[in-house]
């Protein structure tokens, strides 16, 4: 099983600055098959980042995602109010398809 | 434009069976994968397993693998979550997703449904 250590646990932050979210594999992910969600409470994930970097449809780009192999980040260059939520990393190259335990994104 | 709808919320007792959906709609049903995530109050998401409507094919986490059983029915477009017997510690919320990509799946989990909350208590 491929185990996703995210780090931090929680960040806070100010709007207007930037964030940099880590997720860390225990292993190499096939393809680079890593997504990045944003869950705030009450609803549904929301899928931001697919592919280690490719941004889902309708997501700003001020948010990006970069990293290959057992490293990867997720980067939003300047927190809106909106971004400020749970961020989950997964892997879905190899199956059980295992998600990290989330980073919370609060505000300072 | 695609849609997963989750049937409404549970509550039952220990040991009492259950079967959750999610309705599929459009999009063409049986070419994506659909699957299932718990996330127990006020903690992360948990993978559970998949299923490609198609075929069939299930695939389980095997921390779930003989507690749950996932199926599919095409002529319905609905994706199923089922306990044989419930426990308390299955009190969570559940989700289904659509998996992007057609059968490569390549693309993440790109539409949710809103959820189903399944409470176990006596």
């Amino acid at each position: 099983e491929v185990v996703l250590t995210q780090s931090p646990g929680t960040v806070s932050l100010s709007p207007g600055e930037r964030a940099t979210l880590s997720c860390r594999a225990s292993q190499g992910v096939p393809n680079n098959y890593l997504a990045w969600y944003q869950q705030k409470p009450g609803q549904a994930p929301r899928l931001l980042i697919f592919g280690a970097s490719s941004r889902a449809t309708g997501i700003p780009d001020r948010i990006s995602g970069g990293g290959s192999g057992t490293d990867f980040t997720l980067t939003i260059s300047r927190l809106e109010p909106e971004d400020f939520a749970v961020y989950y990393c997964q892997q879905y190259g190899r199956s059980p398809y295992t998600f990290g335990q989330g980073t919370k994104l609060e505000i300072k | 434009e695609v849609q997963l709808v989750q049937s409404g919320a549970e509550v039952k007792e220990p040991g009492q069976s259950l079967k959750i959906s999610c309705q599929g709609s459009g999009y063409s049903f049986t070419t994506y994968w659909i699957g299932w995530a718990r996330q127990m109050p006020g903690k992360g998401l948990e993978w559970m397993g998949i299923i490609y409507p198609g075929n069939s094919d299930t695939r389980y986490n095997p921390s779930f693998e003989g507690q749950v059983t996932i199926s599919a029915d095409r002529s319905v477009s609905t994706a199923y979550l089922q306990w044989s017997s419930l426990k308390a510690s299955d009190t969570a919320m559940y989700y289904c997703a659509r998996r992007g990509g057609g059968i490569s799946g390549s693309l993440g989990d790109d539409h949710w449904g809103q959820g189903t909350l399944v409470t176990v208590s006596s």
